[in-house]
């Protein structure tokens, strides 16, 4: 039973260039959320998606990220026009329907703005 | 406003020794509250979920307790393959809001 997959394990990207990582949430999971980790912080919440749903966005900077969860295909991340202090890990998590259920992690994206 | 703050930021230990690592929280409405272990260049893995005061889990030499402003990791005679930093993280507020709110961590180093 394959764990959250997430891709490209590591990208590096010009200032001004788009990012885009992908997260395939474990078998059975409906539930998708993105957390950033950056250099010596903790975990932040950004996004909680729900196939073709947005459900909760309150931890998205208000430009240049967006995400979504299609309903067939992996969900995406995408930042637009980045920037040095994107430079982070990015971090998928997948739970299944219902509240109080585990968050799964994947390995991570380790996006370098350069 | 939720917090979470974990004790102490870092800890060594002789291999054997035990501890107990600290997670105190405020919050409105716990719905539960998480532990992860992160190695370096890795993902969180979910060692434990506790969701009501009085509440303990055990997983080999790891064993999680909860009480209503707190939670410990307590850590029995451990080897260096326990070193990693151990994560804690809350589930609050209505139902439906499902995010976690992570403390900064406890970088757990066990020496042979």
């Amino acid at each position: 039973n394959a764990g959250v997959m997430q891709n490209p394990r590591h990208l590096v990207r010009r200032r001004g260039q788009e990012a885009r990582l992908r997260c395939s949430p474990m078998k059975g999971h409906s539930h998708v959320y993105w957390y950033r980790q950056l250099p010596e912080e903790g975990l932040k919440f950004m996004v909680y998606l729900q196939k073709e749903n947005i459900i909760d966005e309150s931890g998205m900077p208000k430009e240049r990220f967006s995400a979504e969860f299609p309903k067939e295909g992996p969900s995406i991340l995408r930042i637009q026009q980045v920037v040095r202090g994107d430079s982070a890990a990015y971090f998928c998590a997948s739970s299944p329907q219902g509240s109080g259920n585990t968050i799964y992690f994947g390995e991570g994206s380790w996006l370098t703005v350069v | 406003e939720d917090q979470v703050t974990q004790s102490p930021e870092a800890l060594r230990l002789q291999e054997g020794e035990s501890s107990s690592l600290n997670c105190s929280y405020t919050v409105s409405g716990l719905r539960g509250l998480f532990w992860y272990r992160q190695d370096p260049g890795k993902g969180p893995e979910f060692l434990f979920t506790l969701y009501s005061a009085g509440e303990e889990k055990e997983k080999e030499r790891l064993k999680a307790t909860l009480t209503k402003k707190e939670s410990f990791l307590h850590i029995t005679a451990p080897k260096p393959e326990d070193s990693a930093t151990y994560l804690c993280a809350v589930q609050a507020g209505q139902t439906g809001a499902n995010n976690l709110f992570f403390g900064t961590g406890t970088r757990l180093t066990v020496i042979p």
